[in-house]
């Protein structure tokens, strides 16, 4: 059984419409995180969540918002969806309890943006 | 410049051959390397994880990393057909927060 999924798998939106990405974990972990993936450009980070009330921007965040709804409910969405936002994207969960700290990712959403 | 640059390939062996992807780095901070496995349509999965320089293994992957010329490779022996994946390396400067930095991939097909 997955330990983090992600929904929809699959989604093909026009520009201009919002859409909203979830992702949801059973690990238990406190951080979660959103990557989305381009070919070329490798993963970058959207934004992240330390816990419920900690969200904090990535690298790349503009066009993106996040609500973290808790501690295993983690949406990503787009305002307005642009054809450069279609990419692939993941959510991933951490913990540190161990020292060494894992990130755990989901399966992946394809979204295409005409 | 790219923080951490990775070869895309793909990169084709026959089954059994010894498997060395590689990756560089320019930002001396990083401390912790990964290596994280990517199968098709799916998310990319923890392989081996490192702190600092040396070398790692675990059964037929082996990490090394090598701080004074900003080079990691992982090795693999004895490739599998199942061991075609895009391979992943990730870097981090510390352990409390792991923002992770991650190269583009490299495309390993192992031909049966």
């Amino acid at each position: 059984d997955a330990d983090v999924t992600q929904t929809p798998r699959n989604r093909i939106t026009k520009t201009g419409k919002r859409i909203m990405l979830e992702c949801s974990q059973t690990k238990g972990h406190d951080r979660m995180y959103w990557y989305r993936q381009d070919p070329g450009l490798g993963l970058q980070l959207i934004y992240y969540s330390f816990d419920v009330k900690d969200i904090n921007k990535g690298e790349i965040s503009d066009g993106y918002s996040v609500s973290r709804q808790a501690q295993a409910k983690f949406s990503l969405s787009l305002e307005s969806a642009i054809p450069n936002q279609t990419a692939l994207y993941f959510c991933a969960t951490s913990d540190r309890a161990r020292g060494q700290e894992t990130q755990y990712f989901g399966p992946g959403t394809r979204l295409l943006v005409l | 410049q790219k923080e951490v640059e990775q070869d895309p390939g793909p990169l084709s062996v026959p089954e059994g051959a010894i498997v060395s992807l590689n990756c560089t780095y320019s930002n001396s901070a990083f401390q912790y390397f990964m290596w994280y496995r990517q199968y098709s349509r799916k998310g990319p999965e923890l392989l081996m994880y490192t702190y600092s320089s040396g070398n790692k293994e675990d059964g037929r992957f082996t990490a090394q990393v090598d701080k004074s010329s900003k080079y990691i490779s992982l090795f693999i022996r004895d490739s599998q057909p199942s061991d075609s994946a895009t391979y992943l390396c990730a870097m981090s400067e510390n352990t409390g927060f792991q923002k992770l930095v991650f190269g583009t991939g490299t495309r390993l097909l192992v031909s049966p």
